[in-house]
């Protein structure tokens, strides 16, 4: 079973500043992640899915992937004060059928 | 258009009942429906992946005990019982494609708060 971590527990960033967020995880088989954020109250709403070691850029969310350090980033060029929001690293098992999620990065973008 | 329509969105359980709950899917063109529980740590943990209708499965975990059920191709149910006291957690329906490179979404999930 993936264990997942991410860092920072919370983040506070200025508007414009680069946001950088981390995740961890515990097998490096799975070939499917994911970054969510979730405001309060709200559903999922994905940003970026990366499957394969590199780079996937989104818009204005970039993730890098490393398996072989069993890594995978999360980076938001010019953060706005409604990016604020709980950020979640959601990695898949091998089946690819079910996801393991760490705890959230909770960012705040302050004006 | 919400593809996944959950319902209640919020409920105050008594102690000791049981509390239904559904999802709808909108486009049958995502056969794996899933539920996660969330709690107020936002900590996301996956409980169930079902395909076909009529498939069940139970599980117990510390806090409440589950019970799902894909009723149809484009309904799944889950049953939350035994929640503890003072609890508050959500349970959120997830649709997805198949494949690893498959559309995937979360609905917006119902709130549970035990009296």
């Amino acid at each position: 079973q993936q264990k997942v971590q991410q860092s920072p527990e919370s983040l506070t960033v200025s508007e414009g500043a680069m946001a950088s967020l981390n995740c961890t995880f515990s097998d490096g088989t799975s070939n499917n992640f994911r970054w969510y954020r979730q405001h309060s109250a709200k559903g999922l709403e994905v940003l970026v899915s990366i499957f394969s070691d590199g780079e996937k850029e989104e818009g204005r969310f970039t993730a890098h992937l490393n398996r072989a350090n069993l890594h995978v980033s999360l980076h938001i060029r010019e953060p706005q004060p409604s990016d604020s929001a709980v950020y979640l690293c959601a990695v898949s098992d091998t089946g690819y059928q079910n996801f393991y999620f760490g705890k959230g990065t909770s960012l705040t973008v302050i004006p | 258009v919400t593809l996944l329509e959950q319902n209640p969105r919020w409920r105050l359980v008594p102690r000791g009942q049981a509390v239904n709950l559904r999802c709808i899917l909108k486009n049958s063109q995502y056969p794996w429906m899933s539920w996660y529980q969330q709690d107020l740590q936002k900590q996301l943990q996956w409980l169930f992946t079902l395909r076909s209708p009529g498939d069940k499965e139970v599980k117990s975990l510390p806090g409440a005990d589950y019970l799902a059920t894909r009723v149809t191709d484009t309904e799944l149910r889950l049953q939350v019982a035994n929640m503890s006291q003072g609890r508050t957690l959500y349970c959120t329906c997830r649709a997805w494609t198949g494949g690893n490179t498959g559309q995937l979404y979360f609905g917006e999930g119902s709130k549970l708060t035990v009296l």
